[in-house]
Order: structure tokens, then sequence, then C-alpha cells
């Protein structure tokens, strides 16, 4: 069965553009995440969907950050005006979730975005 | 801010030995996960173990939770070159927050 799926894979932007993420979860997970990975480093969580609902979104580095899964599938993050330090890769997952908590999370294979 | 800290940072062992690495965190957890992250693969789930067991198998991989301690160890046993990656401990709680990560390298 199809995994997460990211898109686009790479995105390269002036500082000052706006971008957007898309991520497609696994069908019937009811959570999904977003994480921010710098080069050498670990996943840093940014936010958490329960279906269209966005439960916690105090990762999310600065107001240009803002994610949206309206229907409780698909999910957008956009970055605003980006800046050079927002150059990283974003990872999405999603699960399901067992007894109120969450479980094993299947990542997408990340969106690499330059600020150039 | 990250959590869990893996010790060591890298690891170099031959292929066959068995290699073992450690997690501590600092708050209370619903459950610990352990990821594997490569170039290939991207990031993939190895092993959940709740904050009520103490010890997981799942074929070459062995997990073990210290709640006590706030600590887990992972151990791969009988290493292959396949295993060369990164691998992140990830606590559960209100939040999932990942370590920095072990690289492992296994040496021909």
């Amino acid at each position: 069965g199809a995994g997460v799926s990211q898109s686009p894979r790479y995105k390269v932007a002036k500082r000052g553009q706006d971008v957007a993420l898309r991520c497609d979860p696994i069908s019937g997970h009811v959570s999904l995440f977003w994480y921010q990975q710098a080069l050498g480093q670990g996943p840093e969580f940014l936010t958490y969907f329960q279906n269209e609902a966005q439960l916690d979104k105090s990762g999310l580095p600065s107001d240009r950050f803002f994610a949206e899964r309206p229907e409780g599938s698909v999910s957008t993050l956009k970055i605003q005006r980006t800046q050079q330090e927002d150059s990283a890769v974003y990872l999405c997952a999603s699960s399901f979730l067992r007894e109120g908590l969450v479980d094993e999370q299947f990542f997408g294979p990340g969106t690499r975005l330059t600020v150039l | 801010s990250q959590q869990g800290e893996e010790d060591p940072q890298a690891l170099s062992i031959q292929e066959g030995e068995n290699a073992t690495m450690n997690c501590s965190y600092k708050t209370s957890i619903n459950n610990l996960q352990w990821y594997r992250q490569n170039s290939g693969r991207g990031l993939v789930h190895l092993i959940l173990i709740r904050s009520n067991e103490r010890e997981k198998h799942s074929g070459r991989l062995r997990v073990t939770l210290d709640t006590s301690k706030k600590s887990s160890s992972l151990l791969i046993t009988a290493s292959r070159a396949a295993d060369t990656a990164s691998y992140f401990c990830a606590t559960v709680e209100d939040k999932i927050i990942f370590g920095k990560g072990t690289r492992l390298h296994i040496l021909p």
C-alpha cells in the first residue's frame, strides 16, 4: 500500500518568498505530524493534528509558519517570507492512535527546503 | 529543544559485532520509540516500548527501558553493513521529542 508522500521533494526559494509543502498521509491515519530536521540533528516537532484539529502547534518557530489539515487528510505546511534559517528538511509523519496515545509513526521522504 | 539524548554520538564496529546505543530523557513518558534513518529509506520505525514494559525484542533488536533511571538502550546483534544508519530515540508524552541520534557505521 501507499506510504506517506510529500511534495515537492526539493524546493529552492529566494529569501522573502512564500512556500507551501504538502503531505499525503496514509489513508485512515488519524494523527499527522510535521517536523523540521536540520543537518546532523534529530527531527524537531513542529505541529500535530488529530483529524482536522490542530492540537499542538507549540513547535512552530514563528508566526511565519502555518499548518492546516482542513478535511482531516492532506496537510499543508506554509512558510511565509522565508528566511535562510528556514533551510532544512521538513518531514511529515502519520500514525494511528492506540488507546489514545501516539503509536508507530510512518514518515514521508521529506521536503528539502533551501532558502537562498 | 530535544529531550532524548543518545549516547554515543557516533559508533563504528566490525560487521558481526553487537552495537549498543543508549538514550536518556528528562520527564515522564507514555512510550519510547526507536527509529533508523539512512539516505536510502528515510526515517523508519524500529520498535516501541511502553512505559510499563522493561524489555522488548524484534528480530536482531533488543530494547530495554528503565523508567527509574529515565533511560533506554537499543542493542543490535550480529550487525550487518545494512545497519549503517543514524538511530534516534523518540519519547512520547504529551508531545513527541527526538534526540540528536547515534551515527552507526558497520565496517566490512
